[in-house]
């Protein structure tokens, strides 16, 4: 069975711009969770759909934003990019029964993102 | 709120060497905890997990107890190699996934 795959896995963007980021969960898994890492906060959780609806949001200001499609695939979108956006964005899928227990997540291996 | 604390690293060994990397946490109810290690330049990875009290995960030589009266699960390995160099995770879940700061273990031949 395939992995959890993001795409891309490094970016270089100037300030002010926007960016899209994309993840592929494993084939069944419908819950879909962004985290951002960096050295000085590690691992920060962005947001979680499951089955194309919001479940749960970290506290990140409204320039990010994510969305899910029916076939499970997750984006990411940060806009007016700061240089503190600079990060390791990790994508991570599990299975998920709608009032189920939750079971492990698994990760991608995430897309490197550079702000200058 | 839930969290999970973490011993701060790094933790530098040397090769054979007995590994301990303290976790503990605070929840309501019963969390299921899990050890993610990351390798550098990579995701994390599931290391080993625990569902319910007194479970004990084990993966690689890698072991931890989910001990709900002293709210720990404990990261231990009785001889590290070198290739266990990396950053690990103790993390529960209960509505989402709550990660410790992570402690990188340095391990030197």
């Amino acid at each position: 069975k395939a992995g959890v795959t993001q795409t891309p896995r490094y970016l270089i963007k100037t300030r002010g711009q926007q960016v899209t980021l994309s993840c592929s969960p494993i084939s069944g898994h419908r819950s879909v969770s962004w985290y951002q890492q960096t050295p000085g906060q590690g691992l920060q959780f962005l947001f979680e759909y499951f089955s194309e609806t919001q479940r749960n949001k970290g506290n990140f200001p409204g320039r990010f934003s994510g969305r899910q499609f029916s076939n499970s695939r997750s984006e990411m979108n940060v806009s007016t990019l700061e240089l503190g956006d600079s990060a390791l964005y990790l994508c991570a899928s599990s299975f998920l029964l709608a009032g189920g227990p939750r079971n492990e997540q698994y990760f991608g291996p995430g897309t490197r993102l550079t702000v200058t | 709120g839930d969290s999970v604390t973490q011993m701060e690293g790094p933790v530098t060994l040397s090769e054979e060497a007995f590994l301990t990397i303290n976790c503990t946490y605070t929840a309501t109810g019963y969390p299921s905890l899990f050890w993610y290690v990351q390798y550098p330049g990579e995701g994390l990875q599931l290391l080993l997990k625990a569902t319910k009290a007194d479970d004990k995960g084990s993966n690689k030589g890698f072991e931890a107890t989910y001990r709900k009266e002293t709210t720990s699960f404990h990261l231990e390995k009785g001889s590290v190699q070198v290739s266990d160099s990396a950053v690990y995770f103790c993390a529960l879940s209960k509505d989402k996934f709550y990660f410790g700061s992570g402690t990188k273990l340095n391990v030197k031949p």
